[in-house]
């Protein structure tokens, strides 16, 4: 079973909907999950954190966390075109190491 | 500020050479270290993870070796290429309790 698991996509919106984006993770001990950006041939980058059960809203993203279902997921409202990249879900296991998903490809149409 | 360096940015290897890849890190002490491949439309995997000099927790074996001479240098190598060597490989950096991992600009191989 992989750390972290998600739909690889792609998932396509048109522009100012809203993109749902979902992440499952094996490990139940872990304690903190993140949410990465990756535009092709770039390196990713943090777009938030979660450390606690519950919803966390930064801007037009939130991000929200169950850990009794080991599920994150992100929310991108308004979605814009620049918004179109592939996003990671990473997790940090009890083993202190970072595990990333294989990533969501996300296309906003115009 | 913290910072990350890693080189080449790109790399053309035929097959059967060797390779090394660098990463240092400025800015803070005793960090995490790892090494990530991510082929052609795929994800990252972790390949490498070091806690500190010397330490090197290997998650795929394959042909591909890591080394941590220094606190803040982490290195991978291989001593003969395959084409499936092929691929964007990440450096990055995290702490002990912190919020994140940070990334290098990666190395673009292609192995021929």
């Amino acid at each position: 079973q992989k750390e972290v698991e998600q739909n690889s996509g792609p998932l396509s919106v048109p522009e100012g909907a809203i993109a749902s984006l979902n992440c499952t993770y094996s490990d139940r001990g872990s304690q903190s999950f993140f949410w990465y950006r990756q535009y092709s041939g770039k390196s990713p980058e943090l777009i938030m954190f979660i450390y606690s059960n519950g919803d966390k809203e930064d801007g037009r993203f939130t991000a929200q966390l169950n850990k009794a279902s080991q599920y994150v997921s992100l929310l991108i409202r308004d979605s814009q075109p620049s918004d179109s990249a592939t996003y990671l879900c990473a997790v940090i296991n009890t083993g202190n190491q970072f595990y990333f998903g294989t990533g969501t490809s996300l296309t906003v149409i115009p | 500020s913290q910072t990350i360096h890693q080189w080449p940015a790109t790399l053309v290897q035929p097959v059967g050479s060797p390779l090394s890849l660098e990463c240092t890190v400025e800015g803070t002490s005793n960090p995490n270290l790892y090494w990530y491949r991510q082929a052609a439309g795929r994800g990252l995997q972790l390949l490498f993870y070091s806690v500190g000099i010397g330490q090197i927790s290997s998650e795929v074996p394959q042909n591909l070796s890591a080394s941590r001479p220094q606190d803040r240098q982490f290195i991978l190598s291989s001593k003969k290429l395959l084409l499936s060597d092929s691929g964007f490989y990440l450096c990055a950096w995290s702490v002990t309790g912190g919020d994140s991992a940070f990334f290098g600009q990666g190395t673009r191989l292609t192995v021929v």
